[in-house]
């Protein structure tokens, strides 16, 4: 069965480019999550869709950082004009938000390195 | 959510059962515990949660005192592949995030 496939695995880039990631989460499942773990570091929630509803953005660090889920499925993060501390794999999430108990299962990340 | 605490490392020879420990002691009612590893360059990979009974999975044990302030996750025969940070998650069933502290680093001894 499919799990949750992010992409790309890898991306170089160049201080100050625009980077988008991808995520396309376990089908059928209504909630999604972003998180991003530096080297060595715990992970770092940045933003959870639920459905319909407006997300948590909580933990987005900057006005650089935005996300989108589009039909409900599969969600895009943008990150704009990157800067090297931004360099860190990013993980994204989904759960059956159905069943409040339900555990989220993750993807492999994408891992961002920004020169 | 509920703070948890974990030993740093552990080692269990190949083949031996794996018990690590996890200790929660202001768990509250409505808080489940959850049990991640993540072996190196993959992302988290869910293991088992419970409430307050026992559970049991293809992958692992979990084993939940009765006052529920502490918890140990028991892999039965570990093996090499089984050596991975473990993160042991107390989170309300009204939340949304994982809070991951640094857990225990398992390391499988051939």
């Amino acid at each position: 069965g499919a799990g949750v496939s992010q992409s790309p695995s890898n991306k170089v880039t160049e201080k100050g480019k625009d980077v988008e990631l991808r995520c396309d989460p376990i089908s059928g499942h209504t909630a999604l999550y972003w998180y991003r773990q530096s080297l060595g570091q715990g992970l770092e929630f940045l933003i959870y869709f639920q459905g319909n509803s407006a997300p948590d953005k909580s933990g987005l660090p900057s006005d650089r950082f935005s996300a989108e889920r589009t039909g409900g499925s599969v969600s895009t993060l943008t990150i704009q004009r990157t800067q090297q501390e931004d360099s860190a794999v990013y993980l994204c999430a989904s759960s059956n938000r159905t069943y409040s108990n339900q555990p989220q299962h993750f993807g492999d990340g994408t891992r961002l390195s920004i020169l | 959510d509920a703070k948890t605490t974990q030993p740093t490392s552990m080692d269990c020879a190949e083949g031996r059962a794996a018990n690590l420990p996890c200790n929660h002691s202001t768990i509250s009612g409505n808080e489940y515990v959850y049990w991640y590893r993540q072996i190196h360059s993959q992302g988290p990979q869910y293991i088992i949660h419970g409430l307050k009974n026992n559970e049991t999975n293809e992958m692992a044990s979990l084993i939940i005192t009765e006052d529920r302030k502490s918890s140990t996750l028991i892999l039965p025969h570990a093996t090499l592949r089984d050596t991975a940070v473990y993160y042991c998650i107390v989170r309300a069933n009204t939340g949304n995030q994982f809070y991951f502290g640094t857990g225990t680093s398992l390391t499988v001894i051939p």
